[in-house]
């Protein structure tokens, strides 16, 4: 069966340092993968979206890279704040030549000052 | 300003009465998505829509309803709710009905049946 996979347990860093999130995927062959921040009791935003012909994409502080061969996607947070605290989800869409995303579980990170 | 809007944002109710969730885009989106998310279970889809008067099953349909007669608005309704279906729930469109692009969720809607 078809599985995303986010770490559950939080990550915790120190401000101004890298964050680095996973997402591993199995069963699937997505034609993109999509990366969601989502603040507690608030709908997730989308973040940056990423095509399988492309290894790596960034935007301000915040780069993704996409390996359909290890069938995994790091989400990187540069020079990290307490304002990037959230839960992260990545997201696919469903195999069967269906676009609708389906979401990992999330990962929290927690940035302390 | 883009957004989507539901109501209501929170709800108490009990067990069998009817209720409607109602959701509405003003980005002219042909898709639109209902979602529950529940502690440890993630985002789980219920039901979704492609465009005006087509709508499909998602993860989790069982005890929920919808329906897509205008293409800004995509109410989720309980027949009759149960305990089970408390939950935080979250409306969601994207501008085809090929969504590589990005979903535009709503604020939420926590709901609570006693």
């Amino acid at each position: 069966s078809q599985k995303i996979e986010q770490n559950s347990e939080a990550l915790n860093i120190q401000e101004g340092k890298t964050a680095t999130l996973t997402c591993n995927y199995t069963n699937y062959s997505p034609a993109y993968l999509q990366w969601y921040r989502q603040d507690p009791g608030r709908g997730p935003v989308f973040l940056l979206l990423i095509r399988e012909n492309e290894k790596e994409k960034r935007k301000e502080r915040l780069k993704v890279t996409f390996d359909t061969t290890l069938k995994q996607s790091l989400f990187h947070i540069t020079a990290s704040q307490p304002a990037d605290s959230a839960t992260y989800l990545c997201a696919l869409p469903r195999s069967g030549g269906s676009y609708i995303p389906t979401f990992g579980r999330g990962t929290s990170l927690i940035v302390h000052p | 300003e883009a957004q989507v809007t539901q109501n209501p944002r929170y709800l108490i109710t009990v067990t069998g009465k009817k209720l409607t969730v109602t959701c509405s885009q003003n980005m002219n989106h042909e898709y639109m998505s209902w979602y529950r998310q529940d502690p440890g279970l993630g985002l789980r889809q219920i039901y979704y829509s492609m465009n005006v008067e087509v709508t499909d099953k998602g993860d989790v349909p069982e005890g929920y309803k919808v329906s897509r007669k205008e293409k800004r608005n995509f109410p989720l309704i309980l027949e009759s709710p149960s305990p089970n279906q408390t939950s935080l729930y979250f409306c969601a469109s994207s501008f085809s009905g090929l969504p590589t692009g990005e979903l535009f969720f709503g604020e939420g809607s926590r709901l609570t049946v006693l």
